[in-house]
């Protein structure tokens, strides 16, 4: 079946140390996004791909690095640099191009940072 | 930046009931979205609608773009509706770079 899969569903880190989340899509969407949730908030964007080797920050992307060597894939790397990284982390994609922007999510990475 | 606002914050029906959940944008937008997040923070897709009305079984979304609002209908609600319903707007009109509204968090009771 076509969709978004994100791992690890649950991550536990201690401080200091950095975090790699994957996200992989096999619905040929050339965009990616990765979103921030905190408890009881919405979501924040943290970075986003429209095409492959190029990405650009979004809203809170500090802390954080991404890469996007694959269309299929948009790994997320959060830092030592990260003051507060406990959250829910929610990868994306879509198709790219005017008024054809439907999102779709993954199952979503629980981090907490112990 | 644009703004997106959400009302009620919290609402709470007995199952049965129906219900309208408004979305309200600072800006012209060429794309909105509905969500609904489970209990389990799974992200579903409600709705895509940009303008005009779209109804999917129980469920049914009207965009009014030139006003700068989205209405969700939600009618004779079950209590497997309980979550938070987001709206989201493309910010850049391309399609790439939405912006979430606060959520409208509801809770149907049996």
């Amino acid at each position: 079946d076509g969709g978004i899969t994100q791992s690890p569903k649950y991550l536990f880190r201690k401080e200091g140390q950095n975090v790699t989340l994957s996200c992989e899509q096999n619905l040929n969407h050339d965009a990616m996004y990765w979103y921030r949730q905190d408890p009881g908030q919405g979501l924040r964007l943290i970075y986003y791909s429209q095409i492959v080797n190029d990405f650009q920050k979004g809203d809170i992307a500090e802390g954080y690095s991404v890469s996007r060597e694959k269309k299929e894939s948009f790994p997320l790397t959060v830092t030592s640099a990260q003051k507060n990284p406990t959250a829910f982390y929610l990868c994306a994609s879509s198709l790219t191009g005017a008024n054809t922007g439907e999102l779709f999510f993954g199952e979503g990475s629980r981090l907490t940072v112990l | 930046g644009i703004q997106v606002e959400q009302s009620p914050p919290d609402l709470i029906l007995q199952e049965g009931a129906n219900s309208t959940l408004r979305c309200n944008f600072s800006d012209s937008v060429n794309n909105l979205q509905w969500f609904h997040q489970n209990p389990w923070g799974q992200l579903i897709n409600l709705f895509y609608i940009p303008s005009g009305t779209k109804q999917n079984g129980r469920l049914s979304a009207t965009t009014v773009a030139t006003e700068r609002y989205s209405l969700l209908y939600i009618s004779s609600s079950q209590t497997t509706d309980s979550g938070v319903y987001f709206c989201a707007v493309d910010r850049d009109n391309y399609g790439q770079n939405f912006v979430f509204g606060p959520g409208t968090r509801l809770s149907v009771l049996p």
